[in-house]
């Protein structure tokens, strides 16, 4: 599986777009990349998914660069309540079965 | 929300005892994983199943055992709790497919090993 690399944490202040970048050399053909966020007591919740280019849906943007070594999630007009963890996975269905290997996550503080 | 549901949602045990955890989905998803969760680190893959009686060993399986008799149910079994499994540990599903990587999470199930 390919092993992702993400900064510890960043801050950021209202209403200012957060790009998180997420580096993934090792991406295998098959694997798509995919983000999650998680607030503190809470399971991770899906945000955004993709396989190359640029992908967006209501919440974020996802670029990924045509070597797909690398993807950013882009946030516009962070809020207060888009302080949370976010994770960066890539991984695909595989022989063995569907593993999801979550790396340690970018701590984001949005203050006011 | 997906229909995932993790019992109990706290328990407090003592070192040595047998815990089970247990993880209920009504999704039919084929998927279905256990993770843990300590302070200041991120999910850690215990064990994962990939259908009825398929199961495999995720990063930190030692200490753990699974079971899945049927597609809705996955349950996590401690044989001889430890402080150092004192964690929050998450059921996930997810269906199948090699497009199909979106997992649901459920809200966790604090354990504290005393």
């Amino acid at each position: 599986l390919a092993k992702t690399t993400q900064p510890i944490s960043m801050d950021s202040y209202e209403g200012q777009e957060v790009n998180i970048t997420c580096s993934h050399n090792n991406i295998a053909t098959n694997d798509y990349i995919t983000w999650y966020q998680q607030f503190p007591s809470q399971g991770p919740r899906f945000i955004i998914q993709g396989y190359k280019t640029k992908v967006t849906n209501e919440v974020a943007s996802l670029f990924i660069p045509a070597d797909r070594k690398s993807s950013t999630l882009s946030l516009p007009r962070v809020s207060l309540s888009d302080t949370a963890v976010y994770y960066c996975l890539v991984g695909d269905d595989n022989n063995a079965g569907n593993m999801l290997t979550f790396g340690g996550g970018t701590r984001l503080m949005v203050k006011p | 929300d997906a229909g995932i549901t993790q019992s109990p949602r706290h328990k407090v045990t003592e070192t040595g005892t047998p815990v089970t955890l247990r993880c209920h989905q009504t999704e039919n998803h084929r998927y279905m994983y256990w993770y843990r969760q300590d302070p200041g680190h991120g999910l850690r893959l215990i064990h994962y199943s990939y259908g009825v009686k398929d199961t495999d060993k995720g990063e930190v399986s030692d200490g753990y055992s699974v079971s899945r008799s049927k597609t809705e149910d996955f349950l996590l079994t401690l044989e001889s709790a430890t402080s150092s499994q004192t964690s929050v540990y998450f059921c996930a599903i997810s269906g199948s497919g090699l497009r199909d990587t979106e997992a649901f999470f459920g809200q966790g199930t604090r354990l504290t090993v005393v």
